[in-house]
């Protein structure tokens, strides 16, 4: 089955740095990488996808880029913020019917004032 | 609005007492899941429905059940919980398809503590 390991499970960074996040899988048959944010107490929220049809996508601050012969997918915020604090998990999925879709083991971002 | 709600919230039950968390959607999404969320760790798949077909996670105990009765809601029974049980316990929705529509929405989750 999939297996996805993320890195690094704790990052700082300076209010207005870059941050990034790294992820791999091991099925070459998933194509749809999704990054949830979850805020301390709250539920995953979607902030951002890639499909296995593309290499980069961007929306605003946040992008990602997918490396399909590497299977290695990142997350890139800029300009980073206090409300960028929050753990981020990577996932790996296929178009299937059995929809299934497995995180990565999170990382655990604070932006230091 | 549309959105996936789970009962209840906080949930506190003694070890080996049977518990069972629901979960309804009024998305009238195709895919329901079932995740297991510790402290400080990502959320783990323990199960999943693809309208009635059910997908169990290799590593789920069997002390873990689901049912899902219709399109709009799913259970989770968790027969004799251990200590090791005591986790928050997230459903999850999406419209699932070859149109890769896999995104997720989730409940606000179910907190289980085990005495």
């Amino acid at each position: 089955g999939e297996n996805v390991e993320q890195h690094p499970s704790t990052l700082s960074v300076q209010e207005g740095d870059s941050a990034v996040i790294k992820c791999t899988y091991s099925d070459s048959a998933s194509n749809y990488f999704p990054w949830y944010k979850q805020e301390l107490g709250k539920r995953p929220q979607l902030i951002i996808d890639i499909r296995s049809n593309v290499g980069e996508k961007k929306d605003q601050r946040i992008a990602v880029t997918l490396n399909k012969t590497a299977k290695h997918f990142s997350l890139h915020i800029t300009e980073t913020q206090p409300e960028d604090s929050a753990v981020y998990f990577c996932a790996a999925s296929t178009y299937s019917s059995a929809s299934k879709i497995i995180f990565g083991s999170g990382t655990r971002l604070s932006i230091r004032p | 609005d549309a959105m996936v709600i789970q009962n209840p919230r906080y949930q506190v039950t003694q070890f080996g007492k049977p518990v069972t968390l629901s979960c309804s959607q009024t998305l009238n999404h195709n895919v329901m899941y079932w995740y297991q969320q510790k402290s400080s760790q990502a959320p783990k798949l323990l199960f999943h429905y693809y309208d009635k077909d059910f997908n169990n996670e290799a590593d789920t105990p069997d002390n873990f059940q689901s049912r899902r009765p219709n399109t709009s809601f799913c259970f989770l029974d968790i027969r004799s919980p251990g200590l090791g049980d005591a986790a928050m316990y997230l459903c999850a929705t999406s419209r699932g398809g070859q149109t890769g529509a896999n995104v997720l929405t989730f409940g606000a989750g179910s907190r289980l503590t085990v005495l």
